[in-house]
């Protein structure tokens, strides 16, 4: 199973809007709708931003969106702000009953 | 509130056993409602998906196919923890260890990590 594929990195300025995508298969992103954002910061272990390709878990800002289009899903973070500096990873559930992660984006905030 | 606290060695020779342990808080290992996961993070691989364990009127498991074979993971319903079992380790599996919670296709909680190092 390769990894989704995702740009190494983005960069924004604060209040700008970024967007990450994460490109799979129709062996996973394309065929369900089981995909899922994390965001890593440096030495800390992954925190769950989006669940089922656009659901936010309770206390994750709205700033945060996910959507999906075929073998794509991207993750939108609007009104960027400083602390969204982290590295961010996509992952999906796929036909094989197993998951695969992205490879990562580094979101810098100029 | 949901807490994961994982436990196990940091050093592992070549060709030995790595096992690793996560104890839950908040939750049962038996919940059929959630999956319990083993996750790694290296720089060369990134995030890698281990495999699952889980119980839906019975306990199932899901591996990674690169690691079927040397894996497994096994739940104990008397001390509410899953374990992680990787045999044969080479110098590449050297990672972070994590074990996460997942429901609804999203893993919310995750353990604090653990360092594994494989080295004579």
């Amino acid at each position: 199973q390769s990894a989704l594929t995702q740009p190494p990195s983005v960069s924004g300025s604060p209040g700008q809007s970024v967007t990450i995508s994460c490109t799979g298969t129709s062996s996973d992103v394309g065929y369900y709708n089981r995909v899922s954002w994390y965001r890593q910061p440096p030495g800390t272990a992954p925190q769950l931003m989006i669940y089922e390709v656009a659901n936010r878990p309770s206390g994750v800002p709205d700033r945060f969106s996910g959507s999906k289009s075929g073998n794509t899903a991207s993750l939108t973070i609007s009104g960027l702000q400083a602390e969204d500096e982290a590295d961010y990873y996509c992952a999906s559930y796929t036909t094989s009953i197993t998951y695969v992660f992205g490879t990562g984006t580094r979101v810098n905030v100029l | 509130q949901v807490q994961l606290q994982q436990s196990g060695p940091g050093l592992v020779k070549p060709s030995q056993t790595l096992s690793l342990t996560c104890a839950i808080s908040g939750d049962s290992v038996s919940s059929n409602i959630v999956g319990w996961h083993w996750i790694r993070q290296s720089p060369s691989r990134g995030l890698e998906w281990l495999g699952r364990t889980y119980y839906r009127s019975k306990w199932y498991n899901d591996y990674a196919v690169s690691m079927r074979g040397r894996i497994t993971i096994d739940a104990d319903t008397s001390k509410n923890q899953f374990s992680l079992h990787l045999n044969s380790v080479t110098p590449e599996d050297t990672a972070v260890y994590y074990c996460a919670r997942n429901r609804y296709f999203g893993m919310a909680v995750w353990g604090q990590g653990t360092t594994v190092t494989v080295s004579s």
